[in-house]
């Protein structure tokens, strides 16, 4: 049971390229978020998805777009990387029953975009 | 605009003291508030989460503090120990889908 693993790692881009940050769960939840962290900001909800087949954005859902694969993964595309994406971006599941319960992180993919 | 305000931003504290982090919300339809604690390298997990309520929650060395008419909540880590040195995030939520994070404290726990 590996919980929520993401790939890559690390990654670093040059302006304008772009990229899909992967993520999979192997829990059978049904909500699943992508959240960047920066320093002195906290963490931020980039985009999330309440089930298969949906998804809603977050507070700083601007230069991503969201695919919500099927109910194991959740992928964060960045068409244009520009260097103020560059973060740390977590993945988190939860089961999304209705009731509020714990949500699980993933490790994180630590993004430089010079 | 930051409905969760955390502080201190950093903190260091001697092995074997009381370590206090708070939090501060304005929304009155938040109903449930965890705590994340966060080492180098990892994502943040559920430490310990407290409903309005109850004005106090203990688990082992941790302990919420939540007092509803002041719209605060704290953490207490007794007797904190170097592998508590962490970044710990407060958290509130007030629907299953929406949570959100204070900017979290640095704990730097010295022997």
């Amino acid at each position: 049971n590996a919980g929520v693993t993401q790939t890559p790692k690390f990654q670093v881009l040059k302006t304008g390229q772009s990229m899909t940050l992967q993520c999979a769960q192997d829990m059978n939840h049904n909500s699943m978020y992508w959240y960047r962290q920066d320093p002195g900001m906290g963490l931020r909800l980039i985009y999330y998805s309440a089930s298969e087949g949906t998804t809603d954005k977050g507070e700083v859902p601007n230069g991503y777009n969201v695919s919500r694969l099927n109910k194991r993964e959740f992928s964060l595309r960045l068409e244009s990387a520009a260097p103020s994406q560059t973060s740390v971006y977590f993945c988190a599941s939860t089961a999304g029953t209705g009731e509020i319960d714990t949500q699980y992180f993933g490790p994180g993919t630590r993004l430089t975009v010079l | 605009q930051q409905q969760v305000k955390q502080s201190p931003q950093s903190l260091i504290v001697q092995k074997g003291g009381i370590s206090i982090i708070n939090c501060a919300y304005e929304n009155t339809a938040f109903d449930y508030f965890p705590w994340y604690q966060q080492f180098p390298g990892k994502g943040p997990a559920l430490l310990i989460a407290i409903r309005p309520d109850v004005s106090e929650k203990k688990e082992g060395r941790f302990t919420i503090s939540f007092n509803k008419s002041a719209k605060q909540f704290s953490l207490h880590i007794m007797d904190s120990q170097p592998g508590d040195s962490a970044t710990y995030f407060c958290a509130a939520l007030e629907s299953y889908q929406k949570v959100t994070f204070g900017i979290g404290t640095k704990l730097q726990v010295i022997p």
